[in-house]
């Protein structure tokens, strides 16, 4: 099984900052790889698809970058409705796997 | 656009099977791979398992001896099945496409809670 680990697993921040948020396989995946934003009560929703290719409707302060093993999700500056919990994904192996989130907060 | 609507019991008891159906909407069930996702409360993602319209499924590994997923493409619907649970599959289930590319899933239904007690 191909294991992800997020880092960090909570981050406080403000509105306006600019934030990076890491994902690490435990082996290389090449560019299968997708982020997810979800809220309190509701389902995933995709960001970032293929590594970088932003979903449609997705803001464009959302970017993201890497390849084989390690993998990064940026927002350029934060906006209010951002404040979420952010996963990755991996769908290298036939059996996907999700990292543990990270817990965006109002700083 | 695509919609996605889970539906079944809320409880379940222990050794019992759950059993949910994801009801596709707005498009054809045909040509593409459809999963199941949990979550249990205050807790992370799991990915359960995908059946592609054809009928071809893979499992979790973890889950794989007590998982079924089955396709009905005359009602676009698929559904899933659990066996022997336990308290430890209480969660939110979700349905979603996924991309025949690299699997992204998108989008997702709403989710549904199911508990697991006596």
């Amino acid at each position: 099984d191909i294991q992800m680990t997020q880092s960090p697993s909570s981050l406080s921040a403000s509105v306006g900052d600019r934030v990076t948020i890491t994902c690490r396989a435990s082996q290389s995946i090449s560019s299968y790889f997708n982020w997810y934003q979800q809220k309190p009560g509701k389902a995933p929703k995709l960001l970032i698809y293929a590594t970088s290719s932003l979903q449609s409707g997705v803001p464009s302060r959302f970017s993201g970058s890497g390849s084989g093993t390690d993998f990064t999700l940026t927002i350029s500056s934060l906006q209010p409705e951002d404040f979420a919990t952010y996963y990755c994904q991996q769908t290298y192996s036939k059996s996907s796997s999700f990292g543990q989130g990270t817990k965006l907060e109002i700083k | 656009q695509v919609q996605l609507q889970e539906s079944g019991p809320g409880l379940v008891k222990p050794s019992e099977t759950l059993s949910l159906t994801c009801t596709v909407s707005g498009g054809s069930i045909n040509n593409y791979y459809w999963s199941w996702i949990r979550q249990p409360p205050g807790k992370g993602l799991e990915y359960i398992g995908y059946i592609y319209y054809t009928g071809s499924t893979n499992y979790n590994p973890s889950l794989n001896s007590r998982v079924t997923i089955s396709v009905d493409t005359s009602k676009n619907q698929f559904s899933l099945k659990l066996s022997s649970v336990t308290a430890a599959d209480t969660a939110v289930y979700y349905c979603a496409r996924e991309s025949r590319d690299r699997g992204w899933l998108d989008p997702w239904g709403q989710g549904t809670l199911v508990t697991v007690s006596s």
